[in-house]
């Protein structure tokens, strides 16, 4: 087992384009989440999902992002019409339910928004 | 709100001096606290709890609800300890273990 893998790590994209970010968790895993983090500061909750339902989502989490588990498995955060303010790197983590609260976290994916 | 405070940016030490990362955090409650450790070209991961009361690469942390502090302690800094350093907490009271994190600190240990 590898990890939390995250595609793709890096993402260049003009501002207006749809990008998907894809997370694909420790696989006994039953907690994903995602998280945000610009430069200077740490890692800010986004929204995490329990399986496949998505339990709780932050004010940060506008209407052009969208995340979803289908299958309680991998992830997917779709961000629609970027904008500048979107460039960000993207934290994926996983958990345990029954576990000791640790979050592995993936490499992350790397958004730059022109 | 739940808030987490690293006040230091930075902290830079020589190797074999003492180091104390601070953390404050505000909540009103009983979190669940955390160090987490990113070294260059790394992942983050979890260096200590508070609730586990152990020792991780010499590194220790009390919990001070007098103070809401979280302060990470070392006795003699190596050079490897080189890193950020997140402190984050958790609420035992909300349903999903989700961290709320300060901003980091570097440590930067020379020789």
């Amino acid at each position: 087992d590898t990890g939390v893998s995250q595609n793709p790590r890096h993402k260049i994209t003009k501002r207006g384009q749809n990008v998907t970010f894809r997370c694909d968790p420790i696989s006994e895993h039953n907690r994903l989440y995602w998280y945000r983090q610009t430069l200077g500061q740490g890692p800010e909750f986004l929204t995490y999902f329990q399986n496949e339902a998505q339990l709780e989502k932050s004010r940060l989490l506008s209407d052009r992002f969208s995340a979803e588990r289908p299958k309680g498995s991998f992830s997917t955060l779709e961000i629609q019409r970027t904008e500048q303010g979107d460039s960000a790197m993207y934290l994926c983590a996983s958990s345990l339910v029954w576990g000791t609260g640790e979050l592995f976290f993936g490499e992350g994916s790397r958004l730059t928004v022109l | 709100a739940q808030r987490v405070t690293q006040p230091e940016k930075l902290l830079s030490v020589f190797k074999g001096a003492p180091v104390e990362l601070k953390c404050n955090y505000s909540y009103s409650g009983s979190p669940e606290l955390f160090w987490y450790v990113q070294y260059s070209r790394q992942r983050l991961q979890l260096l200590l709890r508070h609730i586990s009361r152990e020792s991780i690469k010499g590194f220790t942390a009390d919990l001070n609800k007098g103070e809401t502090s979280f302060h990470l302690k070392k006795p003699f800094a190596q050079e490897e300890d080189s890193a950020m350093y997140y402190c984050a907490l958790s609420s035992p009271l909300e349903y999903g273990n989700k961290l709320v994190f300060g901003a980091g600190t570097i440590l930067r240990v020379k020789s």
